[in-house]
């Protein structure tokens, strides 16, 4: 299995809507990563897991809060979000945080509405 | 984060070479040089990366300046399903931070 795997693949929540994104790699990676992507521009990195623990935060808004039960799985939970956070959420994995590329997956497409 | 500049966009024939250059001046001794490439409405795809030397895979080669601050991602025969945005990234060698910059929109004409 060489793939990241991203649910739902299209997500609309209104403002006070709590939602969750889902990602799943069964590659062996032990680094996961949250980026966003607005149309047009490139991916912006939002979070870094090594090791299952949060090594990087980009300085991200609280109302975004990501999770990582275990090696395999990486959570992104939404509460609170703004119409500004539509985006294309796409998550991705490599061997460790210093080494292998990045493998991404086809991503979230979130309507905050 | 260290930056790197890359034209726009570019235009290539089918079935002809691309070369699509990148230029790294504020490069680390510990900078990996990646490109990856993003086909529309998916997920960015990883190309090739390199340290010193060049590289080559099944998709592309990767050429190296000698003082690394610049390299040239190669297409040997550019096909339709080349055309995408191909990012050059200088992925940090102390965090492994992936940092995209705006990237070459490559148009590939039949």
């Amino acid at each position: 299995d060489t793939e990241v795997t991203q649910t739902p693949k299209h997500l609309v929540m209104g403002m006070t809507n709590k939602k969750s994104l889902k990602c799943e790699q069964h590659m062996g990676h032990r680094a996961m990563y949250w980026y966003k992507q607005k149309a047009k521009k490139p991916p912006e990195l939002m979070f870094v897991y090594s090791y299952e623990k949060l090594s990087i935060n980009e300085s991200v808004p609280s109302r975004f809060s990501p999770e990582c039960p275990n090696s395999s799985l990486l959570n992104l939970h939404l509460h609170a979000l703004q119409p500004e956070d539509s985006a294309l959420y796409l998550c991705a994995s490599s061997r460790t945080a210093l080494a292998g590329g990045y493998t991404f997956g086809s991503g979230t497409r979130l309507t905050v509405v | 984060d260290a930056k790197t500049t890359q034209p726009n966009s570019m235009e290539s024939n089918e079935e002809e070479p691309v070369h699509l250059p990148c230029n790294h001046s504020t490069i680390s001794g510990t900078d990996y040089i990646h490109w990856y490439r993003q086909l529309p409405s998916q997920g960015p795809e990883y190309v090739i990366h390199g340290l010193t030397s060049n590289v080559n895979n099944r998709m592309a080669s990767l050429a190296i300046a000698e003082d690394r601050k610049s390299s040239t991602l190669i297409l040997h025969r550019a096909t339709l399903r080349d055309a995408a945005v191909y990012y050059c990234i200088l992925r940090d060698g102390n965090t492994g931070k992936l940092i995209f910059g705006q990237g070459t929109t490559l148009q590939v004409k039949p």
